[in-house]
C-alpha cells in the first residue's frame, strides 16, 4: 500500500530555516514524482513544486518550481531513505499554510497526484 | 488559465450532486478530481476527465466539454461531505499544475 508519511508541525519565526520531509513507502520511490503543495488557512491548493528522486539520465533528481515560489523555497529528495524534503532559508509569515506532498506518475501517464500525504502544518510568526 | 469552481454546492442524502469547474476550452484539457476533507490527505477521486481509482465507487463520475468540466455525485451521504478541487495541467504555462478554487459540499 502506498503511504506518504509527512513530518509533524512547525511553529517558527520569520526568519528562521526549515526542512519539511516526507517518506515514501509501498512503491519504488525512484520511479515516481513528488510534488508539494501549499494551502494556507481557509484558502486552496496551490502548487509549489516537484521532484523526480531517480536518475532520468543525467546522475540528478529532476525538479520543476511554480514561479511564484521560485527562489523562495527549494526541494530536494535522498533515495535511500525514501524521503522527499521541501526546504525554506528564509520563513516569512506569509509561509503560514498546510504543506502536502503528493506522488505523481511519469508524464507519460498523465498529470495529476495520485496519493497525497496528510500535510505538515507550518506556522510562521513575525 | 483560471479554473472557476463555485464555492458552494450542496443536495440532500439520496440525491445527485453535480460540481462544475469552467476554463477556457478546459475540453481540450485533461482534468482531475480530488476531495479533500479537513485535517486529511486529500483524495484523487477521477482522473483523466472520467476514470476512477481504483477504490472510488462508482457514484463519481466526471465529464470535460466545451468550456465546463463536471464532477458528479450520485446518491450522495454525509461521508461525501468536503471540498472538491478541480487540476488540470497547463503546458503553455510555467504555472503548470493548476487548481480550481474549490468547491465546499455540503449534504443536507
Amino acid at each position: 500500500e502506498v503511504h506518504l508519511a509527512q513530518s509533524g508541525i512547525e511553529t517558527k519565526k520569520a526568519g528562521e530555516s526549515l526542512r519539511i520531509s516526507c517518506r515514501a513507502s509501498g512503491y519504488t520511490f525512484g520511479t515516481y514524482w513528488i510534488g508539494w503543495v501549499r494551502q494556507r488557512p481557509g484558502k486552496g491548493l496551490e502548487w509549489v513544486a516537484m521532484i523526480y528522486p531517480g536518475d532520468l539520465g543525467n546522475g540528478r533528481s529532476q525538479t520543476r518550481y511554480n514561479p511564484s515560489f521560485q527562489g523562495q523555497v527549494s526541494v530536494s529528495a535522498d533515495e535511500s531513505l525514501n524521503t522527499a524534503y521541501l526546504e525554506w532559508t528564509t520563513l516569512q509569515s506569509s509561509d503560514t499554510a498546510t504543506y502536502f506532498c503528493a506522488r505523481h506518475p511519469s508524464f507519460w501517464t498523465g498529470y495529476f497526484f495520485d496519493h497525497w500525504g496528510q500535510g505538515t502544518v507550518v506556522t510562521v510568526s513575525s | 488559465y483560471l479554473l472557476t469552481q463555485p464555492p458552494s454546492v450542496s443536495a440532500a442524502p439520496g440525491q445527485t450532486a453535480t460540481i462544475t469547474c469552467g476554463g477556457n476550452n478546459i475540453g481540450n484539457k485533461k482534468v482531475h478530481w480530488y476531495q479533500h476533507k479537513a485535517g486529511q490527505a486529500p483524495l484523487l477521486v477521477v482522473y483523466d476527465d472520467g476514470d476512477r481509482p481504483s477504490g472510488i465507487p462508482d457514484r463519481f463520475s466526471g465529464a470535460n466539454s466545451g468550456h465546463t468540466a463536471t464532477l458528479t455525485i450520485t446518491r450522495v451521504d454525509v461521508g461525501d461531505e468536503a471540498d472538491y478541487y478541480c487540476q488540470v495541467w497547463d503546458g503553455s504555462s510555467d504555472h503548470s499544475w493548476l487548481f480550481g478554487g474549490g468547491t465546499r459540499l455540503a449534504v443536507l
